[in-house]
């Protein structure tokens, strides 16, 4: 079984402050993890993903984020915030033994404050 | 890059009206799973096929829904009859099960019953 818990459903941030949007997982297996990013009135699209290499992964916009399997988190960090990285954000786990099968979070919804 | 194409992408229609959805998922993915995003419920799985096949349907309401892949370029969801309750944006997504490139989405239907 697997599971993800977005902590904080609405961040809000001052352009060029640091964005942090927090990622809990749970996994009976090694995970697959990802991050996506869904824009106003578009579908979702990948952000990043974490496969078992390097635990910080980098993608694309300035984000990145590190695979902290002590903690079992995903956190997607963004030095300086853009108004355009105003968006939802989906975390995503899979075992990839399921009929590649990912479970999402709620989503977080990030404004940027001009 | 590779897309996975939704029609219609606007849809209305009176209660009591079939709606279907079309999906064509990128070439050579083997997995379609069908999503409803709404405010109150968020991101919400409805059903999902491997190799044309389908492995779960439990996300969806069985009177009404019925999802199909007539072929392996082609999926469709169907409600017969529709209600104002399924107003909802219908995302599809695709992948290739075993790897670990994320889920490809449509940029999605929005349905409005009314």
């Amino acid at each position: 079984a697997q599971s993800v818990t977005q902590l904080g459903s609405h961040v809000s941030v001052s352009e060029g402050a640091l964005v942090l949007l927090r990622c809990n997982y749970s996994s009976s297996v090694p995970p697959y993890l990802f991050w996506y990013v869904q824009y106003p009135n578009q579908g979702l699209q990948l952000l990043l993903k974490y496969t078992s290499a390097a635990t910080l992964v980098k993608g694309i916009n300035g984000f990145e984020a590190e695979f902290k399997k002590s903690e079992t988190s995903f956190h997607l960090t963004k030095p300086s915030a853009h108004m355009s990285d105003a968006a939802e954000y989906f975390c995503a786990v899979s075992d990839n033994t399921n009929a590649g099968k990912s479970t999402f979070g709620d989503g977080t919804t990030l404004t940027v404050k001009p | 890059d590779a897309r996975v194409t939704q029609t219609p992408r606007h849809k209305v229609t009176e209660m009591g009206q079939e709606v279907t959805m079309r999906c064509q998922p990128i070439l050579g993915h083997n997995t379609v799973f069908w999503y409803r995003q709404t405010m109150m419920q968020g991101l919400e799985l409805l059903a999902y096929f491997r190799n044309r096949a389908p492995l779960d349907d439990s996300g969806m309401p069985k009177d009404r829904f019925s999802a199909e892949m007539p072929d392996a370029t082609l999926a469709t969801l169907k409600i017969q009859p529709s209600e104002p309750r399924d107003s909802a944006v219908y995302f599809c997504a695709s992948v290739l099960t075993g790897s670990n490139y994320g889920y490809t989405f449509g940029s999605g239907t929005r349905l409005t019953v009314v």
